[in-house]
């Protein structure tokens, strides 16, 4: 079946450092990939999407990319701040339908 | 601009009795979702709406019932509530029916499940 795989262990890196996060997908081909933020106790925060024939997507301190041939997509923070922690959720369409497939997220702490 | 409500916000109730969660959005999407988001399992579609009275079964549907009779409303009913269904839950909603449409999400309701 279709499946989304995200690092299950948390995150912690230092202020100033470069996060990177893992989104893998398997058995099929996503169109498209999201990723989103979510602080707890709120609702997911659409960030970035990248479609299947982009390499990479870049918006000001976020940038994320899609490897097709490895079935993965990397999110990048760079220049973290504590600000940015939070859990971060990758989805993917299920088909070619309206649907989309969720990982389980990774959480990111930003240490000052 | 509110964007997408939901109330309540928290819910406290028994096994056996009907809880309706309330899904209201602004913007005049077409498409709103309802997710339960639980440890372990994360976001699960639970039904989704297309359009005023077009609506789909999720993941999963079982044990709840939505309804969409204007655009903006979304409801879900959890006719006999059970202990498994103790969960966050969440609405969403997208503006167009294309491939790669962000989903907007509610605040989420909290539901205990006694």
């Amino acid at each position: 079946s279709q499946k989304i795989e995200q690092n299950s262990e948390a995150l912690n890196i230092q202020e100033g450092k470069t996060a990177t996060l893992t989104c893998n997908y398997t058995n099929y081909s996503p169109a498209y990939l999201q990723w989103y933020r979510q602080d707890p106790g709120r609702g997911p925060v659409f960030l970035l999407l990248i479609r299947e024939n982009e390499k990479e997507k870049r918006k000001e301190r976020l940038k994320v990319t899609f490897d097709t041939t490895l079935k993965q997509s990397l999110f990048h923070i760079t220049a973290s701040q504590p600000a940015d922690s939070a859990t971060y959720l990758c989805a993917c369409n299920a088909g070619n339908n309206r649907k989309l497939i969720w990982g389980l997220g990774t959480s990111l702490a930003v240490n000052p | 601009d509110a964007g997408i409500t939901q109330s309540p916000r928290y819910k406290i109730t028994e096994t056996g009795r009907q809880v309706t969660l309330m899904c209201h959005q602004t913007w005049s999407h077409s498409y709103m979702f309802w997710y339960r988001q639980d440890l372990g399992h994360g976001l699960r579609l639970i039904y989704y709406s297309a359009a005023a009275d077009i609506t789909d079964k999720g993941e999963v549907p079982d044990g709840y019932v939505v309804s969409r009779s204007k655009t903006e409303n979304f409801p879900l009913t959890l006719e006999s509530a059970t202990r498994s269904q103790t969960s966050v839950y969440f609405c969403a909603s997208s503006e167009l029916a294309g491939v790669g449409e962000t989903q907007y999400f509610g605040p989420g309701t909290r539901l205990l499940v006694l």
